[in-house]
């Protein structure tokens, strides 16, 4: 399988816990994005890279979380003392290109957390 | 901030009739993309239209984006239940920001055999 994969598909974790998911994206893709879906909702831009660079992170970004690249290939996402309202499909998507605004995103299947 | 808005949020139909959903932005956009997420799965990329008044089809289904870039619909011709899935647009504000691309909530078909 070359599409973008996620780790774990399920996180089941009780508040005030760390949580970390992994995205490994297509091989050659040089951008990672990092979105957000509750149910009934459109994906919520979080945080994007362009190869090891963070380039861009969402002002509706909580300072308990944190993504990383660093080696320009994979990517992780934290969250550290998870909420309730924290509770999302956590999805990952990859693009390539020179020339971002025309990019498509290419998704993973996402991991689900659930806060308790 | 931009807002990418989609209706109807649901649609149900009858398998053969068409669908249509719309989606308009609060600012001009450079670019507007759709995807398809069945339920239990991920967005998936359908198309990306870029020009003022473009029209582009694949098969049933036809995009067209507004002559001011702040619209775009998609219409589905003759559904079927392979249809069925929600249909998200998503933008990127002309001039702004263009590594977040803008999803709308999306707009939800079924469709009945």
């Amino acid at each position: 399988d070359t599409g973008v994969s996620q780790d774990p598909r399920h996180k089941i974790t009780k508040r005030g816990q760390n949580v970390t998911f992994r995205c490994d994206p297509i091989s050659e893709h040089n951008r990672l994005y990092w979105y957000r879906q509750t149910l009934g909702q459109g994906p919520e831009f979080l945080t994007y890279f362009q190869n090891e660079a963070q380039l861009e992170k969402s002002r509706l970004l909580s300072d308990r979380f944190s993504a990383e690249r660093p080696k320009g290939s994979f990517s992780t996402l934290e969250i550290q003392r998870t909420e309730q309202g924290d509770s999302a499909m956590y999805l990952c998507a990859s693009s390539l290109g020179d020339r971002l605004a025309n990019e498509k995103l290419f998704f993973g299947s996402g991991t689900q957390l659930s806060v308790l | 901030g931009q807002q990418v808005m989609q209706i109807p949020q649901y649609q149900h139909v009858q398998e053969g009739e068409d669908f249509t959903t719309y989606c308009n932005s609060s600012t001009t956009l450079s670019n507007i993309q759709w995807y398809k997420q069945r339920p239990g799965g991920h967005p998936v990329f359908l198309i990306q239209l870029v020009k003022s008044g473009e029209v582009k089809k694949q098969k049933r289904l036809t995009f067209q984006f507004g002559e001011a870039k702040k619209n775009s619909s998609l219409h589905i011709t003759a559904t079927q239940t392979t249809d069925v899935g929600t249909y998200f647009c998503a933008g990127r504000r002309y001039g702004g920001s263009q590594g977040n691309l803008i999803f709308g909530k999306g707009t939800k078909l079924s469709v009945k055999p």
